[in-house]
């Protein structure tokens, strides 16, 4: 059974880039959610996708936005980047648009905004 | 508000020690409880989960955690602590939305 993967694993990006982290889910899995952890801190929720659509989003502004494709796979894209997005920003699937909250999580992308 | 408190940022405990992690929620409805641990460069391990009946729930690594509903708490326990278990342990609440809240962690490092 394959876990979940993200790429890239590190990235250094300038203020008011863009950028794209992906997330291939574990298989069988349907639903993925994206977390940022800022240094010192637990992990928020950003949002999560369900089939393609999003299903619960955290209070983060809309230049975070995310995309499921139809193998589950997902994409975090963040537009206009501030230095506070640094941050660990990790992907996790789990199977159900109703579940528990028991997550299968990736290693993570770790983005620094310079 | 919907919150998770772990009250200790930091905690050092010898090798062969007790450990005990403490963890408080605020939670409207009923919620279920995870502990998920964070070694160094890693993403989240689940350690254990409560979701109803028996108050005392196992898990792996030789953990356990009591859910006391009346002191809203849900404190991680492990008899004996090994070297390998210092990592940064994260407590999270949930509902049927999946949406973790986790507390701000709490790092444990082991002395020999």
């Amino acid at each position: 059974e394959t876990g979940v993967t993200q790429s890239p694993t590190h990235l250094i990006k300038t203020r008011g880039q863009q950028v794209t982290l992906r997330c291939s889910s574990q298989s069988g899995h349907n639903t993925v959610s994206w977390y940022q952890q800022a240094l010192g801190q637990g992990p928020q929720f950003i949002f999560q996708y369900y089939r393609e659509e999003e299903n619960g989003r955290g209070n983060f502004p809309p230049r975070f936005s995310g995309l499921q494709f139809p193998n589950y796979s997902s994409e975090l894209n963040v537009n206009a980047l501030e230095l506070d997005d640094s941050a660990l920003y990790l992907c996790a699937s789990s199977r159900g648009q109703v579940n528990t909250g028991e997550l299968f999580f990736g290693e993570g992308s770790r983005l620094t905004v310079l | 508000a919907q919150s998770v408190t772990q009250p200790d940022i930091h905690i050092t405990v010898s090798e062969g020690a007790s450990l005990e992690l403490r963890c408080n929620y605020s939670y409207g409805a009923t919620p279920y409880l995870f502990w998920y641990v964070q070694s160094p460069g890693q993403g989240l391990q689940l350690l254990l989960k409560y979701f109803s009946g028996d108050t005392l729930v196992q898990g792996i690594k030789g953990f356990e955690a009591e859910f006391k509903r009346s002191q809203s708490s849900f404190n991680l326990r492990k008899p004996s602590v090994h070297w390998s278990d210092a990592a940064e342990y994260f407590c999270a609440v949930s509902g049927n939305t999946g949406k973790l809240i986790f507390g701000q962690g709490t790092t444990l490092q082991v002395k020999p």
